[in-house]
Order: C-alpha cells, then structure tokens, then sequence
C-alpha cells in the first residue's frame, strides 16, 4: 500500500530558526508527494509537489521540501520560520493502487513558533 | 480556498438522524472527494467521485453514502447519525491530469 508516515506529532520551534517537518514514504514505483498546511479553523492548503526533476522542490510562503530516494523521505523545510507558520501540516502520497487521483495523507504534525 | 464552499459550516444532531452535507465547486474540475479528519488520525476518505454519477468507496465508507448529478455538487448523506461520525467533513476537488487537490472550508458535525 501506499502511505507517508509523519514521526513527530508535534515540532516546537523558536521563531528565526530554521524549521523542519519529516516525512517518510512507502510506494510501488515513483512517488508523487505534496505538503498541505492547514491554518486553525480552516481546510488544507496546498504548499507544494514533487512529481520528478530536481530533488529541492519549492512552494509557497518560503517554504521548500527536499525528495531523498535513498532515505525515502520528503521533509518540509523553511530556513526562517514566523509565529504565522504555527499550524497543522500534512504530507501525502498519490495512492498508485487507484488510478482515480486518489492521496493517502500521514496524520499530520502540529508546529508551534514560538515567539 | 479555490471556489469550494460546503453546507452547513456547522450542525448540531440527534443520534439517529439522516443528515446530508453539501460541498460545491464553481471550478469545473472532474474529481471530488469528501474526507473525515479526527484527531490522532489525520484525513481519511469516505467516498469520492470522477464524474457525475460516478462514486467509489474510500477507507472508511461504512454508514455514509454519496450522489453526484452535477459536475458542481457532491453530496455526502449519513442516513442514521451515529455518535462515532462526530468530526469535521472535508470536500476537496482535483482537475484531470494532476493530482492536486483543493480543499473546502469544512463542515463541522456533532451527533449527540
């Protein structure tokens, strides 16, 4: 099956430090891979994807992720992190079992700024 | 959030009831989804659908049921409440060819 597994539930950072959210990987063939952030009382939105090309991929409010085939990983990053990047973030997977445009989300890590 | 909107944003019902939430798009886009999201357990899909009366079952699919006669309307029914489908709803919808997905602003559920 395909899935994307997030190891920590929650990541405390202080603000001006570089800010890093984990995620790891499980597919049959090339994966397809997407970050979402979700703001409190709000739906997800889309940062970014790596479909193929290069390994850094970067998305939207400074916010980059870097794909490691051999470590099987994608982990968010952003170099300087804001009190306003305090939310809920989610990485998925496209679900290749299904051809429908399907993604299988991991259960998400909550980031904290602190100011 | 990308011309999604769902109805109700909110409700309030009695274990037992049939109760029928509303996710529309103005975006033409083909593929429509509505998730479930619980704590400790991230999104999971209830159904989803790629094209008018074409639906299939997701991973948690027992106790809901789904139509779509229009491009724009996806409707997600719980046809007796049950207190275990307390959470928030997310409608979502993707285009032909990517597999991005947008996401509405949620309906949030309590079955008391």
């Amino acid at each position: 099956a395909q899935s994307v597994a997030q190891p920590e539930d929650q990541v405390n950072v202080a603000e001006g430090n570089p800010l890093t959210v984990k995620c790891t990987y499980s597919v049959s063939g090339n994966p397809y891979l997407f970050w979402y952030v979700q703001y409190p009382n709000r739906g997800l939105q889309f940062l970014l994807k790596y479909i193929t090309g290069d390994n850094l991929v970067k998305g939207s409010y400074g916010f980059e992720a870097e794909f490691n085939k051999s470590q099987t990983s994608f982990h968010l990053k952003k170099p300087s992190a804001l009190v306003s990047d305090s939310a809920l973030y989610f990485c998925a997977v496209r679900d290749m079992n299904y051809g429908n445009n399907r993604l299988a989300f991991g259960k998400g890590n909550q980031v904290v700024v602190i100011p | 959030d990308a011309g999604i909107t769902q109805s109700p944003r909110h409700k309030v019902t009695e274990t037992g009831t049939p109760v029928t939430l509303r996710c529309h798009q103005t975006e033409n886009h083909r593929y429509m989804y509505w998730y479930r999201q619980d704590p400790g357990h991230g999104l999971r899909l209830i159904h989803y659908s790629y094209g008018v009366k074409d639906t299939d079952k997701g991973e948690v699919s027992d106790g809901y049921s789904v139509s779509r006669s229009k491009t724009e309307d996806f409707l997600l029914t719980l046809e007796s409440a049950t207190s275990s489908q307390t959470s928030v709803y997310f409608c979502a919808i993707s285009e032909e060819g990517t597999d991005t997905q947008y996401f509405g602003p949620g309906t949030r559920l309590t079955v008391l």
